[in-house]
């Protein structure tokens, strides 16, 4: 089954500057890629997501890049700010249940 | 995501006791999953059920039950059996073979 590593585990950066999480995963069968940011005690929100057909996308401050040969995608968040602290997770699979398999999460401080 | 409820917010299990968490969703998803979220770590799998009357183990459905009688509903019972229960629960739904979750607020679940 799909197997995914999250990258680093924790990260602190200085208000402003860029924030790059990174994640592989083991199946190539493996064609959806979304990032979810969780705050504390709160539900995981979707806040981008890739498919196996594109390299990049970008929304805002947000990119997530996909090397399909390589196995990894990383999530970029330029300016970053004080409310982008939070835990990010990835996940990667196909379809639905045990196909999709979800990372162990990146807890991002953005100092001020 | 909004259209997801889950209650209690908040549930306390007694030893011996079996609790029952609710999970609710008016978005018309098919498909809905019950995570577990022990702290500072990911999202395991208990249960999903891509249908009516129809539902799949996950990675640790072990002391774990869960039934799918109406679409809308997706309840999970902690039996006894679970011997570490204390987790944050998180449900979640997504259209039929469409990959994107979207979480309900969450069950925090601790033992007396």
């Amino acid at each position: 089954g799909e197997n995914v590593e999250q990258h680093p585990s924790t990260l602190s950066v200085q208000e402003g500057d860029s924030a790059v999480i990174k994640c592989t995963y083991s199946d190539s069968a493996s064609n959806y890629f979304p990032w979810y940011k969780q705050e504390l005690g709160k539900r995981p929100q979707l806040i981008i997501d890739i498919r196996s057909n594109v390299g990049e996308k970008k929304d805002q401050r947000i990119a997530v890049t996909l090397n399909k040969t390589a196995k990894h995608f990383s999530l970029h968040i330029t300016e970053t700010q004080p409310e982008d602290s939070a835990v990010y997770f990835c996940a990667a699979g196909y379809n639905y249940g045990q196909n999709f398999v979800f990372g162990p999460g990146t807890r991002l401080s953005v100092l001020p | 995501d909004g259209g997801i409820t889950q209650s209690p917010k908040y549930l306390f299990r007694k030893e011996g006791q079996n609790v029952t968490l609710s999970c609710e969703q008016n978005l018309n998803h098919d498909a809905m999953y019950w995570y577990r979220q022990d702290p500072g770590q990911g999202l395991r799998l208990i249960y999903y059920s891509q249908i009516v009357n129809d539902f799949q183990k996950g990675d640790i459905a072990e002391g774990y039950s869960v039934s799918r009688e109406k679409k809308e509903s997706f309840p999970l019972t902690v039996t006894s059996a679970q011997k570490n229960p204390t987790a944050f629960y998180l449900c979640a739904s997504s259209f039929d073979r469409q990959e994107t979750q979207y979480f309900g607020p969450g069950t925090r679940l601790l033992v007396l």
